[in-house]
């Protein structure tokens, strides 16, 4: 079945530091993948979108020039955390489709957990 | 896509059969109701889906009411690695919809 792999599981930075987290499809090309945020005991909040070759469109109130998405092959999505502040600490995943699964549906990586000291 | 609206919580013994219910009164026909869990400080991970029939896999069953409007995830014998969050999301698969998650039901299974 459709896999998609993020790193890393878990990172550490320091305030005002950049961490990239990394999302790829392994057995299949997503041209269009997903990355949420969530805070302990709430929802998946979707901050973007991101699309193979072109600009990702964020969510309201997700700020474009903070989190950095791109998506340059349709394997690999990355997010970057620009000037990381404590409050950005989160789980954060992503995830793609993968139209020729037997379900069309939407695969998830394990997240990748973020502290920001 | 159609609001779905689920339990907040709910228990079950190990061994019995969990039922989850969710209500999507105004979803549409092109929509499938999906079934998605997540385990704590894991991705979530697909379950089951249907569109008006009944379906079953290895993992659950699922009922979709005639009118469309409610489904039920059965997870016929619950263990305590079934406790998480589950999601019950109505999607247009015609779309490159992006994925909206509601509050999900927190199912604790206890022995």
């Amino acid at each position: 079945g459709a896999v998609v792999s993020q790193h890393p599981s878990r990172v550490i930075c320091k305030s005002g530091t950049s961490v990239k987290i990394e999302c790829r499809s392994l057995d299949f090309q997503a041209t269009t993948m997903f990355w949420y945020r969530q805070f302990p005991k709430q929802s998946l909040m979707l901050m973007a979108t991101s699309n193979e070759g072109s600009k990702a469109t964020y969510e309201q109130g997700v700020e474009k020039d903070k989190f950095l998405i791109n998506h340059a092959s349709l394997t690999l999505s990355t997010l970057t955390v620009t000037s990381a502040h404590p409050e950005d600490s989160s789980f954060y995943i992503c995830s793609a489709r993968d139209w020729d699964s037997f379900n069309y549906g939407y695969t998830f990586g394990s997240g990748t957990r973020l502290t920001v000291v | 896509d159609a609001k779905t609206t689920q339990p907040t919580s709910m228990d079950c013994a190990e061994g019995r059969a969990a039922n989850l219910p969710c209500n999507h009164s105004t979803i549409s026909g092109n929509e499938y109701v999906y079934w998605y869990r997540q385990i704590h400080s894991q991705g979530p991970q697909y379950i089951i889906h249907g569109l008006k029939n009944n379906e079953t896999n290895e993992m659950a069953s699922l009922i979709i009411t005639e009118d469309r409007k409610s489904s039920t995830l059965i997870l016929p014998h619950a263990t305590l690695r079934d406790t998480a969050v589950y999601y019950c999301i109505a999607i247009d698969r015609g779309g490159g919809n992006k994925l909206t998650f509601g509050t999900g039901t927190q199912l604790k299974v206890e022995l």
